[in-house]
């Protein structure tokens, strides 16, 4: 079946430090990708997605692309804050126009300091 | 995007005792699903609860223990019954409205300690 790999946590930065998250996929065909983030406290909530091959989401910051080649969409920020210490989850969605269910990665935690 | 609100947002209770957690979304929805994030982990699938019909249950999980309403298109309930240290966890609801950006919305969870 489906499956979604990310890297493993606890990672910690220094606020403006250079943020790298993996996440790798297995899917039979093509899935959707998305990241979300699950601050303190909170549910999840979509930070971003892809929904084909070289497709690139961004938002606040953050970028990932999805690379068919590689089956990856590592979550990338450039500069990160304190306020984006929170736990992140790479999912994979194959359902198409019909429901299908979602895959979870098993969560980043990123604690940033100042 | 459609609005969850889940009730409690924690709770603190004695084994053996049970607790309905609610969800009422702001819009009718065809899917709504309830989840387990134990801790420190990723979100497991207990079950799908669809409206006017009995809820599809995922491996591990029964009705017994986690019996699930669905009365109308904006409401849902999980019941965690005969509660043990083991079920401490958060609990979420999410839904499916089929026509948004993402599959799908969140609430923002219930955190259950079980003492």
């Amino acid at each position: 079946g489906d499956s979604v790999t990310q890297m493993e946590g606890p990672v910690t930065l220094s606020e403006e430090a250079f943020l790298t998250i993996n996440c790798t996929y297995t899917a039979t065909g093509y899935p959707s990708l998305f990241w979300y983030v699950q601050y303190p406290g909170e549910g999840l909530q979509l930070l971003l997605k892809a929904t084909k091959a070289d497709d690139k989401g961004s938002n606040k910051g953050f970028e990932a692309t999805y690379r068919k080649e590689t089956t990856s969409f590592h979550l990338e920020k450039g500069s990160v804050q304190v306020s984006d210490s929170a736990v992140y989850f790479c999912l994979s969605y194959a359902g198409g126009t019909s429901y299908g269910k979602l895959t979870f990665g098993q969560g980043t935690i990123l604690t940033v300091h100042p | 995007s459609a609005v969850i609100s889940q009730k409690p947002s924690r709770d603190i209770c004695q084994r053996g005792t049970s607790l309905t957690i609610q969800c009422q979304v702001d819009s009718q929805v065809t899917m709504m699903f309830w989840y387990r994030q134990q801790p420190g982990q990723s979100l497991t699938l207990i079950a799908t609860a669809n409206q006017g019909s009995e809820a599809t249950y995922e491996s591990g999980f029964v009705i017994d223990k986690f019996p699930i309403s669905r009365p109308n298109l904006t409401f849902s309930t999980l019941t965690v019954s005969n509660m043990s240290p083991e079920d401490s966890s958060i609990y979420l609801c999410s839904v499916a409205d089929g026509h948004s950006n993402q599959p799908q919305h969140f609430g923002d969870g219930t955190r259950l300690s079980i003492l």
